[in-house]
Order: C-alpha cells, then sequence, then structure tokens
C-alpha cells in the first residue's frame, strides 16, 4: 500500500544542536516529496521540495533534506536548531500516476529546549 | 495580499447545525483542495477540483458537499454536523495536480460542534 511514515512522533532538542526528521514513503510511481511546518494555530508553510535533479535540496530557514530513492527516504536536517523551529513537521508525497493525491505523513512535534 | 484565504477562521455551532467555509486563491492555481486536520495532527485530503471539476473524493461522507463556482474558488458546505466534524480544515490549491508545484494551505479554519 502507498504510504508515507514519519516514524519520529515528537523529538526533543537543544538549542543550537543539530535536529534530523525521517521520513520514509512506499510508493511505485516517481514520488515528488516535500517537507512543511506548522507552527500552532497556522497553516502549513513549505520548506522545501524535490522534484528531480540533485538529491540533496536546500530550503528555507536553514533546512535541507536529501532524497535517497534506495532507501525510500527524504530526512529534512538542520545543523543548528534556533527556539523558533518549536513546531510540527510534515513529509508529504505526491506521485506521477496519483494526480492531486497529496498525502502527509503523520507529522513529528519538534520541541526546542533553552 | 494572501495567497490562500478561507473564512471563517472560526466556527462554533451546535450538532444538527449546517455550516460553510469559504476558500479563494489569487495565485492563477488550477487545482483545490480541501483537508481535515483531527486533533492529532493528521491531514487527510478530502475533496480536489480541477478547474471547477471534482477530481477527488476520498470516502468522505455526503453530509460534505464542495463546490467551485470558478477555478479561484472552493466552498465546504457541511450539513448536519456531527460532534466528529470538529477539526481543523484546510484549502490549499496547486499547478496540475501538484505535479508540477507544491500546495499552498490557508491559515485553517477551526470547526468545534458542541
Amino acid at each position: 500500500a502507498q504510504s508515507v511514515t514519519q516514524p519520529d512522533i515528537h523529538i526533543t532538542v537543544s538549542e543550537g544542536a543539530s535536529l534530523e526528521l525521517r521520513c520514509n514513503y512506499s510508493y511505485g510511481a516517481t514520488p515528488y516529496l516535500f517537507w512543511y511546518v506548522q507552527s500552532p494555530g497556522q497553516g502549513l508553510q513549505l520548506l522545501l521540495k524535490y522534484f528531480s535533479g540533485d538529491t540533496l535540496v536546500q530550503g528555507i530557514k536553514g533546512f535541507e533534506a536529501e532524497f535517497k530513492r534506495s532507501q525510500s527516504s527524504f530526512n529534512l536536517r538542520k545543523p543548528s536548531v534556533h527556539w523558533s523551529d518549536a513546531a510540527e513537521y510534515f513529509c508529504a508525497v505526491v506521485v506521477t500516476d496519483s494526480w492531486g493525491k497529496f498525502q502527509f505523513g503523520a507529522g513529528t512535534q519538534v520541541v526546542v529546549t533553552p | 495580499d494572501t495567497a490562500v484565504s478561507q473564512t471563517p477562521k472560526y466556527l462554533v455551532t451546535q450538532m444538527g447545525n449546517d455550516k460553510s467555509i469559504k476558500c479563494e486563491q489569487n495565485l492563477g492555481h488550477d487545482t483545490m483542495y480541501w483537508y481535515k486536520q483531527d486533533s492529532k495532527k493528521f491531514l487527510k485530503i478530502m475533496f480536489s477540483y480541477n478547474n471547477k471539476e471534482l477530481i477527488i473524493n476520498e470516502t468522505v461522507p455526503n453530509r460534505f458537499s464542495p463546490k467551485s463556482p470558478d477555478k479561484a474558488h472552493l466552498n465546504l458546505h457541511i450539513n448536519s454536523l456531527e460532534l466528529g466534524d470538529s477539526a481543523v480544515y484546510f484549502c490549499a490549491s496547486s499547478r496540475a495536480g501538484g505535479l508540477t508545484g507544491e500546495l499552498f494551505f490557508g491559515e485553517g479554519s477551526r470547526l468545534t460542534v458542541l
């Protein structure tokens, strides 16, 4: 079955430390991959996306993600976390044979401690 | 100028009532969506319209009726509201079903059914 998995429901990280959020997908067709961030009471904002080309993608707010086809993964990273990065993070996938059907992972809540 | 705007932002109503949420996008996109986010933050697609035509209808009760008067607008009407309809409803838009670009989200409409 087609799915998007974010294995970590909740991550706590110290301010200034590095952050990595995991995303795995299970789709037969070519995936287009996205990471979104949702701050409390807000809509979702795109951090970065991968359609093709260089598998290391740079996004906004200092985030990057790497597409690894062999591992069916698209993990999000940030070298040094700021308190304002505390939010919910969603991985999303849409595939070429599933027009318009963006599937979202369950989300990872990131808590940043001083 | 807000790209995807939805109104109202908050609705509080009694079981059995009918309510509507309106959405407008000024991005020139051809595809619009309704997503439901439950209390656990899980995002589930409900409907998708492309050029005013219903493309995706994801096993949503027929008490929910979307209407797209034109490409820039997608409204959601809910009849006979139930407690389980309490959620945040997000409108979103994209180009070409997401195969050439990402989803742009509105800020959400929080529906509380008492």
